[in-house]
Formats: C-alpha cells, sequence, structure tokens
C-alpha cells in the first residue's frame, strides 16, 4: 500500500530536550516537505526536499532542522523546542509529472506535539 | 506570491442540503489546484484537484468543484451532504514559482453537519 508513516504520532516533551519526528514514503517520490497546521493559519511549509541531500527552507523553518540522507526518509528535527512549535505537523511527499507539472501531494497522519 | 482565500471558517448544513465552500486564489497563470479534507484526528485526503482542461472536475465521495478562471475560485460542491462530511476542508494552489512546486493553503472552512 502507498503511504507516508510518521512516528511517534503524539508526543510531549518539555522545553529544551531534542527531539526528531521521523518520516518515511514508500512511493519513491523524489519530493518531501514538513508542514505544520495550526488553528486559524491552515498548514505551513517548514522544510522541503527534491532530492537525496537536496533540502531547503520553506516559509516557517526557525527552530527546525532536517536532514535526507535516503531517498524514502525525511526527518523533522527539534534541536531545543520551544512552546511555540507546539503544533500538529504532517509530512508530505510527491513526484513531479513528466511535463513539468505537478504530482499529487500525498500526506502522513500527522504527529501532534505538545512541548510544555 | 501565490496565496488562497476560503472566506468561511465555518459552514453548518442540514444532513441532505447542498453544500458549496468558497475558494478563490491568486495566480497570474494557469493554476494546479486541489481540496484536501481533514476529519476530526485524521490526516489530510484528497478529494480533487484540477491541472487543466474540463473546468469541473469530479472527486471522490460526491465531492465536486468548478475552476472559474475569471472569478480566481475554485468552489467545492457536493448536492448532498452526509453526517460523515462533518471535518475541515482546505484548499490548495501549487506556488510554481519555485522549483519544488509547493503547496500553499488556505485556512481551512470547518464544515458542521446539523440532523
Amino acid at each position: 500500500e502507498a503511504q507516508v508513516t510518521q512516528n511517534p504520532r503524539y508526543l510531549i516533551t518539555v522545553t529544551g530536550k531534542k527531539l526528531t519526528v521521523t518520516c518515511s514514503q514508500n512511493m519513491n517520490h523524489e519530493y518531501m516537505s514538513w508542514y505544520r497546521q495550526d488553528p486559524g493559519l491552515g498548514l505551513r511549509q517548514i522544510y522541503y526536499s527534491m532530492n537525496v541531500e537536496v533540502t531547503d527552507k520553506g516559509d516557517v523553518p526557525e527552530g527546525y532542522k532536517v536532514s535526507r540522507k535516503e531517498k524514502r526518509n525525511f526527518p523533522l528535527i527539534l534541536e531545543s523546542p520551544s512552546p511555540n512549535q507546539t503544533s500538529l505537523y504532517f509530512c508530505a511527499s510527491h513526484q513531479a509529472t513528466e511535463r513539468g507539472g505537478h504530482g499529487t501531494q500525498y500526506f502522513g497522519p500527522g504527529t501532534r506535539l505538545l512541548v510544555l | 506570491a501565490q496565496s488562497v482565500t476560503q472566506p468561511d471558517i465555518h459552514i453548518t448544513v442540514s444532513e441532505g442540503a447542498s453544500l458549496e465552500l468558497r475558494c478563490n486564489y491568486s495566480y497570474g497563470a494557469t493554476p494546479y489546484l486541489f481540496w484536501y479534507v481533514q476529519s476530526p484526528g485524521q490526516g489530510l485526503q484528497l478529494l480533487l484537484k484540477y491541472f487543466s482542461g474540463d473546468t469541473l472536475v469530479q472527486g471522490i465521495k460526491g465531492f465536486e468543484a468548478e475552476f472559474k478562471r475569471s472569478q480566481s475560485s475554485f468552489n467545492l460542491r457536493k448536492p448532498s451532504v452526509h453526517w460523515s462530511d462533518a471535518a475541515e476542508y482546505f484548499c490548495a494552489v501549487v506556488d510554481m514559482n519555485t522549483g519544488f512546486q509547493k503547496l500553499v493553503f488556505g485556512t481551512g472552512t470547518r464544515l458542521l453537519v446539523s440532523p
């Protein structure tokens, strides 16, 4: 089954304690991204990756890091979490079409993070 | 930069009644447009998408959307709402200004279905 998986699904942590949220896709997609969802703001892109070892900042990258060492995995790292990073996080992947169009983005189930 | 506006934060519809959720986008060329649904506690599920061609697109669960270039709109419709349609709905457009072609989302519309 084609899917994007995220772990953990729920996480409670304290300010300053480093954490990693994993993301994996089994569709061989080149493009992957992380979004955060906050009430009244919709989803905003944090970071994205166009291929292995190619990553770049999205709209709200402060306080986050990512890596793309393998095509299927795209972990999100919070080196020193703060309460304003309490949010619902989604990983997504997609493949650009041959004509340069946009493939459909597939989303993971989400990770709900609470930073105390 | 591209943007998406969903002017209705909440909408309440009676079960069996018709539904229309509004979405307006800003983009100069032909946009790539999507509607996603998020049920409570769930992830995002793609309802339908528009890339080109027929301006009326059919999606899953009986939803359809119409692309109107003159109005910069991509409204979502359903002729008869079911209680299971209660969810949050997001319209999104692809930002083609970057090589990544990221999605720009609206702020969402929460649909409530009354008996």
